[in-house]
């Protein structure tokens, strides 16, 4: 089963309001990842967790804040966003980091408004 | 100099055609290959994975590399409507990130 699940689908939120991004997988993997999507770009990475440890930050703004509370789970804390973060959010897994396969989960299409 | 390269396209086949997708990439140390498909408001997903040079072969899909040219493809056999995306290579950087190109869009017509 290679699925990750992202909740909730849609989001839409003012620019003072702060809300959470849920991800989970159920494959066993130890790597997790938040990528952002603009519409007609690729993926863009934002945030590697390994081993349940932030092992790489995209030099994000911080009005963006993951969590990994265990190897399963993933979220991403918003707040004060812009309305240039409006955007389509991703959440990968992997076995681990490396040269392994990413698989995506369905998204969570952030609107700011 | 872009790390992954494709043609953005539109890519237009008739259906029951080869469709031929390439990807140039610039890391010589680049171990891993993929191809993901995006439906359009979807999220990507993964169709094949190459790590060593030649063919692999999925049903309809074959993804071929090519190290020392620096060349992954992704050639779609007998294409249908339904294959109809953007089809993004992705190559991984000796960091181990995930590097994407910028998608090329294929249109597959009845």
């Amino acid at each position: 089963d290679t699925e990750v699940t992202q909740t909730p689908k849609h989001l839409v939120m003012g620019m003072t309001n702060k809300k959470s991004l849920k991800c989970e997988q159920h494959m066993g993997h130890r790597a997790m990842y938040w990528y952002k999507q603009k519409a007609k770009k690729p993926p863009e990475l934002m945030f590697v967790y390994s081993y349940e440890k932030l092992s790489i930050n995209e030099s994000v703004p911080s009005r963006f804040s993951p969590e990994c509370p265990n190897s399963s789970l993933l979220n991403l804390h918003l707040h004060a966003l812009q309305p240039e973060d409006s955007a389509l959010y991703l959440c990968a897994s992997s076995p681990p980091t490396g040269f392994y396969e990413q698989y995506f989960g369905p998204g969570t299409r952030l609107t700011v408004t | 100099q872009k790390e992954v390269e494709q043609n953005s396209g539109p890519l237009s086949v008739p259906e029951g055609a080869i469709a031929s997708l390439n990807c140039t990439y610039s890391d010589r140390g680049s171990q891993s290959f993929f191809w993901y498909r995006q439906y359009s408001g979807k999220s990507p997903e993964l169709i094949m994975s190459i790590y060593s040079n030649g063919d692999k072969e999925d049903g309809r899909f074959t993804a071929q590399l090519n190290k020392a040219s620096q060349y992954v493809s992704l050639l779609i056999r007998d294409s249908q409507p339904s294959d109809s995306a953007t089809y993004l290579c992705a190559v991984t950087s000796n960091t181990g990130k995930l590097i994407f190109g910028q998608g090329t869009t294929l249109q597959v017509k009845p």
